[in-house]
């Protein structure tokens, strides 16, 4: 599986948008992006994925490169409560035997009131 | 749908003693993932079911760890005997289909070896 390179800690002002990278640069073809958070004592939370176009729900968004090397999710409007862990993990999608996710250090964001 | 549920939520045993984690996937999902959380190692991938058939246990850290899946609604963790270094955060998490998109975690099951 690619790797992922992602900042250890970031700081973000409350109501402001918060813009997480992340480098993938051996990510293959077939293999997606996806972001999730761990608020502290839960368990991880899906946030969003994403192959190659930007993508957006009710969370976040997300901005792939064109070359697919990096990416940034974007909280647009960061509240108390999106302090968290927040793990960017590259997996194949739909190839059976590879549903696992593997997780790494993640970005430790913090929001300041 | 009350998620994946994850029992006990907190277990505190002594060494060498047995221990069983439970986990109820989301009704209609058809993969299971166990996954342990630690301070120095982080999230780590132990063992994954799809259709109630161990597809990789390669994370799974020794004999005394063993898991299985009887039917869609039930998995079971279990270390015999256990040790301090058990000590960690197991999550169990599931989901659905093949594509798989997302996958969701239980609340974790925080697990102390005295």
């Amino acid at each position: 599986d690619a790797k992922t390179t992602q900042p250890p800690s970031m700081d973000c002002a409350e109501g402001r948008a918060a813009n997480l990278p992340c480098n993938h640069s051996t990510i293959s073809g077939n293999e997606y992006v996806y972001w999730y958070r761990q608020i502290h004592s839960q368990g991880p939370q899906y946030i969003i994925h994403g192959l190659k176009n930007n993508e957006t729900n009710e969370m976040a968004s997300l901005i792939i490169t064109e070359d697919r090397k990096s990416s940034t999710l974007i909280l647009p409007h960061a509240t108390l409560r999106d302090t968290a862990v927040y793990y960017c993990i590259v997996r194949p999608f739909g190839v059976f035997g590879n549903e696992k996710l593997t997780f790494g250090t993640g970005t430790r964001l913090t929001i300041i009131p | 749908d009350a998620g994946v549920i994850q029992s006990p939520r907190h277990e505190v045993t002594e060494m060498g003693q047995e221990v069983t984690l439970r986990c109820k996937p989301i009704s209609g999902h058809n993969s299971l993932f166990w996954y342990r959380q630690t301070m120095m190692r982080g999230l780590e991938l132990l063992i994954y079911f799809n259709n109630n058939v161990p597809i990789d246990d390669s994370g799974m850290p020794e004999d005394r760890f063993s898991a299985k899946m009887p039917n869609a609604s039930f998995s079971t963790l279990k270390i015999q005997p256990s040790e301090p270094r058990d000590s960690a955060v197991y999550f169990c998490a599931s989901s659905f289909g093949t594509p798989n998109t997302e996958a969701f975690f239980g609340q974790g099951t925080r697990l102390t070896v005295v």
